[in-house]
């Protein structure tokens, strides 16, 4: 089945950029997404990016896949203390309504 | 309507209780789904309804068991549950269908501790 690898914990400044990396197993994954999670919420969807793209932006959000090393990556730019969640890569276990298969999380610290 | 609800946000049950979770969405999803997320760990999935048919069953003990009455609704029937069970449970909805955005829409989740 998929695998799917993050950091656990990334700490940066105020108003820096931060890039949260994430490693999945399965080539055939069509949609790739991330989700944030606040303390004691839900999962909510941030953004998504479809397998034949390299890149997407979304405001202050930018994607970046590599297809042939298996490699997402989340860069949040100008990060606020908002920020401060959870952040989950997820791919789907396999085609059509599988479910997803989340990595461990990454733990986003902002200090001020 | 881009939400998914969910009822009660929290429940506290004893190991003889029979409790159920229940769960809504009316975006027109066909796929429904019910994850178990444990403190400090990534949601896991336990059950799969697409087209109110059960299409995945997880090795789930069969103290979890699943309902969908309609395509807009699920439930989580509980019976016998063990403290090990206390955990955030969390909906979600998508479309499917091969080769489309399956993205899922989540829930806020029912806080469950089983004393």
């Amino acid at each position: 089945g998929e695998d799917v690898e993050q950091s656990l914990f990334l700490s940066v400044r105020e108003g820096d950029s931060s890039v949260i990396n994430c490693t999945y197993t399965d080539s055939s994954s069509t949609y790739l997404y991330w989700y944030k999670q606040e303390p004691g919420a839900g999962l909510q969807l941030l953004t998504y990016i479809f397998s034949n793209m390299d890149m997407k932006q979304d405001q202050r959000l930018t994607v970046l896949l590599n297809k042939k090393d298996k490699h997402l990556s989340l860069r949040i730019a100008d990060t606020q203390t908002g920020d401060s969640a959870i952040y989950f890569c997820a791919s789907p276990s396999g085609g059509g309504a599988d479910g997803l298969t989340f990595g461990k999380g990454t733990h986003l610290i902002i200090q001020p | 309507d881009t939400e998914v609800t969910q009822t009660p946000k929290h429940l506290v049950m004893g190991m003889t209780n029979k409790k159920s979770l229940k769960c809504e969405q009316h975006m027109g999803h066909r796929a429904m789904y019910w994850y178990k997320q444990k403190a400090k760990k990534p949601p896991e999935l336990m059950f799969v309804y697409s087209y109110e048919k059960l299409s995945i069953n997880e090795s789930v003990p069969s103290r979890f068991s699943p309902e969908c009455p309609n395509s807009s609704l699920l439930n989580l029937h509980l019976h016998a549950l063990q403290p090990e069970d206390s955990a955030l449970y969390l909906c979600a909805s998508s479309h499917t269908g091969t080769g489309i955005n399956n993205e899922q829409f989540f829930g806020p989740g029912t806080r469950l501790t089983v004393l």
